[in-house]
């Protein structure tokens, strides 16, 4: 069964370091979609993104955040200058209309 | 306020056991999905409800879409180990929002003991 796999597993990163966290969404996928899950906190919507551009963000979803799809296969999620609060899970997700499907995140960890 | 409340946040039960889980908002929402999530991976669809009063059955689990379609049950039978896991519900397309945005629970964490 076809699978969002995100990368890396684990992203450990300095404070006020940039940080790229990458998705290959299920192919025939149009919309995507990025999802956190700060430890012990219930999983929070950060963005979501169709036909190339966000379609609707969260109040977290700051100037800090951006997204990007600049190949048709790799969704990514670019953290300008992380702080400590950016330490969670982050869960791409992709959808072909309904449901979402989710990758098994990343985790990243700021030190 | 949470927008999506789960009770009960924890709960270690033994194997053979019956159990609820509840998910309650106080925003009607046009669909609701439960979830399960084991450690180091994501977020596993479980089941989608949609019409209010709906009942739907997944093996020893049943889900329940209020009338109201403000909330939500999640019913395990003769519960086993392999059942322990982060049960989440989400909701989608909460009244007054165009929107397909999940909005999660705040979660129940089971541990199913043999």
């Amino acid at each position: 069964e076809p699978e969002v796999t995100q990368t890396p597993s684990h992203q450990v990163t300095q404070m006020g370091q940039e940080v790229i966290l990458r998705c290959v969404p299920i192919s025939n996928h149009l919309y995507f979609y990025w999802y956190r899950q700060i430890l012990g906190q219930k999983v929070e919507f950060l963005v979501s993104f169709y036909n190339n551009e966000i379609s609707e963000k969260s109040e977290i979803f700051d100037d800090q955040f951006s997204v990007e799809r600049p190949d048709g296969s790799n969704f990514t999620l670019k953290i300008r200058s992380t702080k400590l609060e950016d330490s969670a899970m982050y869960f791409c997700a992709s959808s072909g209309g309904k449901p979402q499907h989710f990758g098994d995140g990343t985790r990243l960890s700021i030190l | 306020t949470q927008l999506l409340e789960q009770s009960p946040q924890f709960l270690s039960i033994q194997e053979g056991e019956n159990l609820t889980v509840y998910c309650n908002s106080s925003s009607v929402f046009s669909s609701l999905q439960w979830y399960r999530q084991e450690p180091g991976e994501g977020p596993v669809l479980l089941v989608t409800v949609v019409t209010g009063g709906e009942v739907k059955k997944l093996k020893r689990l049943t889900f329940q879409f209020g009338d109201a379609r403000k909330d939500s049950s999640l019913h395990i039978t003769a519960a086993q180990p392999g059942d322990t896991g982060l049960y989440l519900c989400a909701g989608i397309g909460r009244a007054g929002d165009n929107t397909d945005k999940l909005i999660f629970g705040t979660g129940t964490r089971l541990q199913v003991f043999p």
